[in-house]
């Protein structure tokens, strides 16, 4: 069974920039998480979609993030200006449903630097 | 809302030696509760998880947690370490609204 996909794995941008990241989850998973790692802290989750429809955003910043699930699958997020303290890694997973006892699948993140 | 905290940060420990990450957590409501394990440079894996039941899970990779009610923890042991056991280890609580908290993760060092 193929894992959760991410690209790219690594990206550099100067603040006020823009950038985008991708992911593929695991086949069948309904489920589809965004979360942010900084630097020496856990996890945080950004946004939850269950199909391709928002389950939670409430710890995304709307101003600058954004993210999409067309037709359920696939998801982006973008940032766009990015600020200096949003590098972090940025991690996607997925699950077969959304219930809080479902197993979270992960993929190897994208690490993002802004200078 | 939810809340997980990792005690140590990082935690040292010599090959074949018996280890015990702790994690507690707090919850107003019944929680579910996960480890997961990230090697550098990859994402995070689950080593066990508690739903109900026994209080004692057991996992991959020998790992093992205790679940216990009355001390909110969910500590993490593993009585012979080995060098590839070097990783951060996350506790992760999931209960109102099913969102995943995660603790700040402690770094396991394994030395020869």
């Amino acid at each position: 069974e193929a894992g959760v996909a991410q690209s790219p794995r690594y990206k550099i941008i100067e603040k006020r920039q823009s950038v985008a990241f991708w992911c593929n989850p695991i086949s069948g998973h309904a489920t589809l998480y965004w979360y942010q790692q900084i630097l020496g802290q856990g996890p945080k989750l950004l946004i939850q979609f269950q199909n391709n429809g928002v389950v939670d955003d409430s710890q995304l910043p709307k101003d600058r993030f954004s993210a999409e699930r067309l037709k359920g699958v696939d998801s982006t997020l973008k940032i766009q200006p990015a600020k200096l303290e949003d590098s972090a890694v940025y991690l996607c997973a997925s699950s077969l449903t959304s219930g809080g006892d479902n197993e979270q699948f992960f993929g190897p993140g994208t690490r993002l630097t802004v200078l | 809302a939810q809340s997980v905290t990792q005690l140590d940060s990082q935690v040292p420990v010599f090959e074949e030696a018996p280890v015990e990450l702790r994690c507690n957590y707090s919850s107003s409501v019944s929680v579910y509760l996960f480890w997961y394990v990230q090697y550098p440079n990859q994402g995070l894996q689950l080593l066990l998880k508690y739903l109900s039941g026994s209080t004692l899970v057991k996992g991959i990779n020998g790992f093992e947690a205790e679940f216990n009610k009355s001390q909110t923890s969910f500590h993490l042991r593993k009585p012979s370490v080995h060098i590839s056991d070097t990783a951060e280890y996350f506790c992760a609580v999931s209960g109102d609204g099913n969102k995943l908290v995660f603790g700040a993760g402690t770094i396991l060092r394994v030395k020869s």
